[in-house]
């Protein structure tokens, strides 16, 4: 099993849908997670961290974390074309090294 | 956010040769660095850890002679590829986090250096 999972997609998903990406991790002992961006060719981009239980809302992201399950997803509402990009989610390793774990990422494609 | 910046963003050497790359937190210190390498289509893979002031760990499989990393201040971290063959042809990425509660600082990432060996 992958430490970090994700759908590799392509998710594609029409302008000005929710655009819904899903993420599960194995280490229990997670504690901080993140979502990141990448566009093709360029380096990643931190959108959203959320650390507990729940929902958190940032603009058009919402980033949800249901540590029992050990699942953390990503809500891009009302997407746009610019939205296209790779998304990686990364909790961070509970050990001492506080390391990001990065997944596969979810390429998403949203159609004018 | 802050800022990571990397030098250079894309070099080109024949190989045999040694590449050296630069990552600098341009706005805040940086106790640890961290450098990636991201092949096409792949997802970043974490090579080392680097500390200011001590030895820099790498992630298993990562030769430590082969990829030297000095970390000589909390605003700086350079990865020298050393011998540089075809294969070690990838994009290099950097990352910084901010002095702090080491649960919630976040990394923020360079910019990315693009090595291509002939």
């Amino acid at each position: 099993q992958k430490e970090v999972e994700q759908n590799s997609g392509p998710l594609s998903v029409p302008e000005g849908a929710i655009a819904s990406l899903n993420c599960t991790y194995s280490d229990r002992g997670s504690q901080s997670f993140f979502w990141y961006r990448q566009y093709s060719g360029k380096s990643p981009e931190l959108i959203m961290s959320i650390y507990s239980n729940g929902d958190k809302e940032d603009g058009r992201f919402t980033a949800q974390l249901n540590k029992a399950s050990q699942y953390v997803s990503l809500l891009i509402r009302d997407s746009q074309p610019s939205d296209s990009a790779t998304y990686l989610c990364a909790p961070r390793r509970g050990n001492a090294g506080n390391m990001l774990t990065f997944g596969g990422g979810t390429r998403l494609m949203v159609k004018p | 956010g802050a800022v990571v910046s990397q030098h250079p963003s894309w070099v080109i050497c024949k190989s045999g040769t040694s590449v050296k790359i630069e990552c600098r937190s341009l706005d805040f210190q940086a106790t640890t660095m961290f450098w990636y390498r991201q092949f096409p289509k792949q997802s970043l893979m974490l090579m080392a850890t680097s500390n200011e002031g001590s030895k820099a760990t790498y992630e298993q499989g990562v030769e430590k002679d082969k990829f030297l990393i000095n970390h000589a201040s909390l605003t700086l971290s350079t990865l020298t590829v050393t011998s540089a063959h075809p294969e070690d042809s990838s994009f290099y990425i950097c990352s910084a986090r901010s002095l702090g509660d080491k649960a919630y600082n976040e990394q923020f990432f360079g910019p990315g250096t693009r090595l291509t060996v002939l």
